[in-house]
């Protein structure tokens, strides 16, 4: 079955910085790979996804990218604000309603 | 956007008894739905994927007789916890699948058991 690795757990960054955050998947049938932000207590929420016939996205400050070959995809976000503090889980599904495995997620903190 | 409700939002209850979560999807229907559980700190892990009108498919290690799941309908999944322990304390989050590839996930229900 399909296994995701995120990295970092934790990143800490200053205000207006860049954070990055990088997952890689095994199963090469994964076509589908969204990015979800969970802040304290709340549900996770889709911030951005990218499917494998794309190689980049981006929405604003968030960007995604992906390189299928390696098997890997990696969040950037750039101009860092303190509301963009959440724990982010990546995620790797072969599409429809497959089921979706999760990344071990990674804590942002980014300090004002 | 799609609004998916899960309720309760919390619940305490005695080592024994049985608890029941729902999962309801608001403005669309939901073929697919899948539960979570959340520990402190940790990932979502994935126990089951509710299918409506069939039997889930559960994870390995995830007891089927202890998680009951039920799919009677297209909006609705619920989770029924059995013979709760302490153990099984934990974040349970369900999602929602609504169609091209979009997951949305309830509000996420945390199960204390004395």
């Amino acid at each position: 079955g399909e296994n995701v690795e995120q990295h970092p757990s934790t990143l800490s960054v200053q205000e207006g910085d860049s954070a990055v955050i990088k997952c890689t998947y095994s199963d090469s049938a994964s076509n589908y790979f969204p990015w979800y932000k969970q802040e304290l207590g709340k549900r996770p929420q889709l911030i951005i996804d990218i499917r494998s016939n794309v190689g980049e996205k981006k929405d604003q400050r968030i960007a995604v990218t992906l390189n299928k070959t390696a098997k890997h995809f990696s969040l950037h976000i750039t101009e860092t604000q303190p509301e963009d503090s959440a724990v982010y889980f990546c995620a790797a599904s072969q599409g429809g309603n497959n089921d979706m495995r999760f990344g071990a997620g990674t804590r942002l903190t980014v300090k004002p | 956007g799609a609004v998916v409700s899960q309720h309760p939002s919390w619940v305490i209850c005695k080592s024994g008894t049985s608890v029941k979560i729902e999962c309801r999807s608001l403005d669309f229907q939901a073929t697919t739905m899948f539960w979570y559980r959340q520990f402190p700190k940790q990932s979502l892990m994935l126990m089951a994927t509710s299918n409506e009108g069939s039997k889930a498919t559960y994870e390995q290690g995830v007891e089927k007789d202890k998680f009951l799941i039920n799919h009677a309908s297209l909006t609705l999944s619920t989770l029924t916890v059995t013979s709760a322990h302490p153990e099984d304390s934990s974040f349970y989050i369900c999602s929602a699948y609504r169609g091209n590839e979009k997951l949305f996930f309830g509000s996420g229900t945390q199960l204390s058991v004395l």
